[in-house]
This record gives structure tokens, sequence and C-alpha cells, in this order.
């Protein structure tokens, strides 16, 4: 199993709404990554997770919360969002730690926040 | 962070060989140069890595020079559905953090 399964494939929500970003992976990464991706420009890191702990956050607003409950899994919890976060959102996973460049990505949640 | 760019678009015509370039003058010392192509609506695809030289594998070759600023892509005898959004991914430095981040994009259109 070469695949990183990302669900939904589309989320619409409301600025008030709760909702969560989904990632699965069973290659035996221990690095995971949730990037964001606006519509023509590259992906931006948001989080990173290596070996289920928090390794890097850059500086991502609180209203996205990342968790790892374990190594295969990624979510991202969404609350309070507004309509600038309307986005592709790619979850990576990566074998070993966060040095390789070598990333499998999911085909990506379409988020639309009305 | 020092940005790392590539050209924004590039045109060709099927069967020709294509060369994109990546700047990436702030690169981490111990870090791979790992190329991606990514289809809209879909996410990044792992074409290639390499550290330095040239490396080889069966859709891509990845030349990089001794000083590890930069990097060429090269896709031989491209077909349409080479037609695609390239980038490559580096880590840099910034002050005493690592973080990998993507190039600008190059977005190839191959033509018939």
């Amino acid at each position: 199993d070469t695949e990183v399964t990302q669900t939904p494939k589309h989320l619409v929500m409301g600025m008030t709404n709760k909702k969560s970003l989904k990632c699965e992976q069973h290659m035996g990464h221990r690095a995971m990554y949730w990037y964001k991706q606006k519509a023509k420009k590259p992906p931006e890191l948001m989080f990173v997770y290596s070996y289920e702990k928090l390794s890097i956050n850059e500086s991502v607003p609180s209203r996205f919360s990342p968790e790892c409950p374990n190594s295969s899994l990624l979510n991202l919890h969404l609350h309070a969002l507004q309509p600038e976060d309307s986005a592709l959102y790619l979850c990576a996973s990566s074998f070993g730690g966060t040095n390789t460049g070598e990333l499998f990505f999911g085909e990506g949640s379409r988020l639309t926040v009305l | 962070l020092a940005k790392i760019t590539q050209p924004i678009s590039m045109d060709s015509y099927e069967g020709q060989e294509v060369n994109i370039t990546c700047s990436h003058n702030n690169i981490a010392t111990n870090d791979y140069i790992t190329w991606y192509q990514q289809f809209p609506s879909q996410g990044p695809r792992f074409i290639i890595q390499g550290y330095k030289t040239k490396v080889t594998n069966e859709v891509a070759s990845l030349f990089i020079p001794a000083d590890r600023k930069s990097s060429t892509l090269s896709l031989p005898r491209v077909s349409l559905s080479d037609t695609a959004v390239y980038y490559c991914l580096v880590g840099e430095y910034s002050g005493s953090a690592r973080q990998l981040t993507f190039g600008s994009g190059t977005q190839l259109t191959v033509l018939p």
C-alpha cells in the first residue's frame, strides 16, 4: 500500500462550523505533514509530526488544530475559519524523520469556507 | 527564508527535451533536492531526488552543480500528458531552523 488517503475530498463549511480533515497512511512512515495550497501557488507547510510528536508548527492560526492519534493517522480540526482559509489541504508522509524530501502526498481535501 | 525560484512557465512540443531550473541559494548542507509533478486538483507526485552531480531514473534526470545552489530537472521526449506544474523541494536554513520549502513552481505546457 503506497497511498496516502485523505477524506473528505471536498468540504464546504460556514465560519461558525467545526469540521475535521482526516489523513491515513499504512506505509510505516513516521513523519506526517499538513500543507495548504492556494490556487496557482506552491504548497505551504502548516504542521509536521515526527514519530507522533508535533515537531514543526509554521505559526498557523489556532483555528487550525492538528492531531496525530497514532503513526498512521493525522487529523486537522477546523473551527471558526475565515473565507481566506479556502484552499486545497494536502497531507503527506515520509519514511523516517523530516530530513528527507521524498514525500508521499494524498489527493487533497478541497475546503470552501462561506 | 530565501526564496526558491523557478521559471513561471515553459512551453515545449511533443518529443522535445525540457529542462527546468530551480535556484536554491540557501540550501541546507545535508538536504536532498526533490522534484515533484502536480496536476490540477491533485497532490504532488514524486519524480526524482538527488544530492549532487547527476541522478537518472526511468522518467527524468536531475543535474546538480558542485555548489548545490541550483538544480535542473530534465524531461526527455515530453508528451502531452507531461503538461503539469513542476516543483522543486529543498531544505533551507532560516537562522538555526531548517524546513522543507517548495519552489515557486513551473507550469509546463506541452504542445502537439
